[in-house]
């Protein structure tokens, strides 16, 4: 398996356009989750996914963030209208969950965000 | 609700030294502990996974422990190299309540080894 594939690996966009990004989690993962990295904050769940269903998305941080998962390999990450201050990397992960815990979960490159 | 916490936020020591990073989370609900390693502008690479039930792993020069009872991991680095030069990051697989198979990450730990 090629690992989680995220694309693009960078994104510029002007402030107010719509950006989707988008995550291939490794076959057979029935976790996936959506990070979001900066600086200051470092890294934060913003949604997480069991089975395509989302599980906990207490970490949106408003309502111009969507997520959707349509399939178990694939998944967007949509921000409309995009601004300034959502510049970050985001990453998605994934990993293999069960009764008795979980595998390692698996990081793709991420998404390098710059809205200007 | 979990939190992460690791200590030192930064290290940094000369070449050939032993270190000891630390993380300890306040919810001892886990299903297991990750340590990662971030290089700047790169992704996270998995060094370690414990599960609850275990006590330690080892790879290498690197070598895990967990204590799930007191909340606490270390993950110890022998031998530091230049090449071990990274951000270290833990992280917990939620088993509990509403955080259910969230993974939640510490801070960080910024590592330096000098020649």
């Amino acid at each position: 398996d090629a690992g989680v594939i995220q694309s693009p690996r960078h994104e510029v966009t002007e402030m107010g356009q719509e950006v989707t990004l988008r995550c291939k989690p490794i076959s057979g993962h029935d976790y996936l989750f959506w990070y979001r990295q900066t600086m200051m904050r470092g890294l934060e769940l913003l949604i997480y996914f069991n089975n395509n269903v989302p599980i906990d998305d207490s970490g949106m941080p408003e309502d111009r963030f969507s997520a959707k998962m349509p399939n178990a390999s694939f998944s967007t990450l949509k921000i409309q209208p995009s601004e300034p201050r959502d510049s970050a990397v985001y990453f998605c992960a994934s990993s293999l969950g069960g009764r008795f815990g979980a595998t390692e979960a698996f990081f793709g490159q991420g998404t390098r965000l710059t809205v200007v | 609700k979990q939190e992460v916490t690791q200590i030192p936020a930064a290290l940094s020591v000369p070449e050939g030294e032993n270190l000891v990073l630390n993380c300890s989370f306040t919810d001892s609900a886990i299903y297991n502990l990750q340590w990662f390693r971030q290089d700047p502008g790169k992704g996270l690479t998995s060094l370690l996974l414990i599960q609850s039930s275990q006590r330690e792993q080892t790879s290498g020069r690197l070598n895990a422990s967990l204590d799930k009872s007191s909340g606490r991991s270390t993950l110890y680095i022998a031998a530091s190299q230049p090449g071990d030069s990274a951000t270290y990051l833990c992280a917990v697989l939620n088993a509990g309540g509403t955080s259910y198979g969230k993974l939640t990450f510490g801070q960080g730990t910024i590592l330096t080894v000098h020649p």
